[in-house]
């Protein structure tokens, strides 16, 4: 099993360029979250989604966009980036029965600088 | 709104104990997590302890919680250069997070000394 599989690894984009950020998981989990890493901050929540077809806001969800056509993949979009995106980026998935041993499964993250 | 707090840094001398303190503010919690994130790699989950559960061991890790102080802390017996990453202490209701997420703390950094 890949688990849960973000791309790209690194990027550097311009002040005001888009990008999507991917994320794709093999486990069939129901929900997926964007978390976003900076120094000092710990990781915060941007969006999340509950299920293909839903999305939700999270703790810093401005300046973002997601979107969840297919169960497995979760994109994340940046319309217009902003130096204040530079971070770390984590996907990460779960189930969504209530269970003992349910955990949250984090991709390798994406490092984004906007310059 | 929920807040969950941790030391930044941690130094220890290889083969001695570690003990990476957190606390949380939401008495909701029913899940506790350690995260393990080692430079560059995403995050890995280490252990978890369910909020009716006082104390959890697993090999040379054991965690502790202090529902009354909202406290958590975990313990690394005989400390070694490999576990030398961030821990971060996570809290939720729901397993894995739920439709919420996790609420991370912001993380101690270990710091391994020979």
């Amino acid at each position: 099993n890949a688990g849960v599989t973000q791309t790209p690894k690194f990027r550097v984009l311009k002040t005001g360029q888009s990008m999507t950020l991917l994320c794709a998981q093999d486990m069939n989990h129901e929900y997926m979250y964007w978390y976003r890493q900076d120094p000092g901050m710990g990781l915060r929540l941007i969006h999340y989604s509950v299920g293909e077809g839903t999305t939700a806001k999270g703790e810093v969800p401005d300046g973002y966009n997601v979107s969840r056509l297919k169960k497995q993949n979760f994109l994340l979009g940046l319309e217009s980036a902003a130096p204040s995106q530079t971070s770390v980026y984590f996907c990460a998935s779960s189930y969504s029965e209530q269970g003992w041993n349910t955990e949250a499964f984090f991709g390798q993250g994406t490092r984004l600088t906007v310059v | 709104g929920e807040d969950v707090e941790q030391s930044l840094f941690l130094s220890v001398r290889e083969g001695d104990s570690s003990v990476i303190n957190c606390t949380y503010t939401d008495s909701s919690s029913t899940y506790l997590y350690w995260y393990k994130q080692e430079p560059g790699a995403g995050l890995q989950l280490l252990t978890y302890i369910f909020s009716n559960m006082d104390m959890k061991q697993d090999q040379r890790l054991t965690v502790l919680l202090n529902k009354k102080d909202k406290h958590l802390s975990l313990r690394i017996a005989d400390t070694q250069t490999g576990d030398s990453a961030i821990y971060f202490c996570a809290e939720s209701i729901f397993p894995g997070g739920g439709a919420d997420g996790l609420t991370f703390g912001k993380g101690t950094h270990l710091i391994i000394q020979p």
